[in-house]
């Protein structure tokens, strides 16, 4: 399945599928990309990060990539799971005040 | 190794009061930032605390204030309190030397403004 992020903040899977959740950043300056999920009644979890440097980065079934071009970052979960189902937010950070912009956030669904 | 701890979870106020939220960071950590989490808004930042000081401030009113302590733990206060001041309160913490790299959030103090 693919979400379209701030435009479609609700995705629906089938367990064992792959997901994509993508992402506009606003910044053009931003250097740091960053990507949380967020479980019912907790807080942000930092899933995988990107600099601004890099186009692809891959973690353990999670693949950050970032298309500088047309300011677009993607999360690809592969074989999604039950326990995948929250809230994914993207962060971006421009300039050095440790401040994080984030979006909306685009839930995802897994269904068994 | 504890992560970052706030207290209390859930807060109910009166519009026009005062609250007050609690935060300790992973131990070893400096930096504090706080964020509010209201429905259908994302993260909004509020504040960075590192070393006692306030570092960076995000678009808030004054009546949002806070300080950190000499043990790195932080308190964010809320004054004359609106009803749309109802959010999840987070807070998160890092070392210095890390920055954003670093963040580690705790799960957050749910203000209900009545």
């Amino acid at each position: 399945g693919e979400s379209v992020g701030l435009h479609l903040p609700t995705l629906s899977v089938q367990e064992g599928d792959n997901s994509i959740i993508n992402c506009a950043y606003s910044n053009s300056a931003s250097d740091y990309f960053i990507w949380y999920k967020q479980e019912s009644g907790k807080g942000p979890q930092f899933i995988i990060d990107i600099r601004s440097n890099m186009d692809k980065r891959q973690g353990q079934r999670v693949t950050v990539l970032l298309n500088k071009t047309v300011k677009h970052l993607s999360l690809q979960i592969a074989a999604t799971q039950p326990g995948d189902s929250a809230v994914y937010f993207c962060a971006e950070r421009s300039g050095n005040n440790r401040k994080l912009i984030w979006g909306l956030g685009t839930s995802l669904a897994v269904n068994p | 190794e504890a992560g970052v701890t706030q207290s209390p979870t859930h807060l109910i106020k009166t519009r026009g009061q005062q609250a007050t939220l609690r935060c300790s960071p992973i131990s070893g950590h400096t930096s504090v930032y706080w964020y509010q989490q209201a429905l259908g808004l994302g993260l909004q930042f509020l504040l960075w605390y590192d070393e006692g000081e306030e570092r960076n401030r995000g678009n808030f009113p004054p009546r949002f204030s806070g300080r950190q302590f000499p043990n790195y733990s932080s308190e964010l206060n809320v004054n004359a309190l609106e009803l749309e001041d109802s959010a999840l309160y987070l807070c998160a913490s890092s070392p210095r030397d890390r920055g954003t790299y670093g963040y580690t959030f705790g799960s957050g103090t749910r203000l209900t403004v009545v």
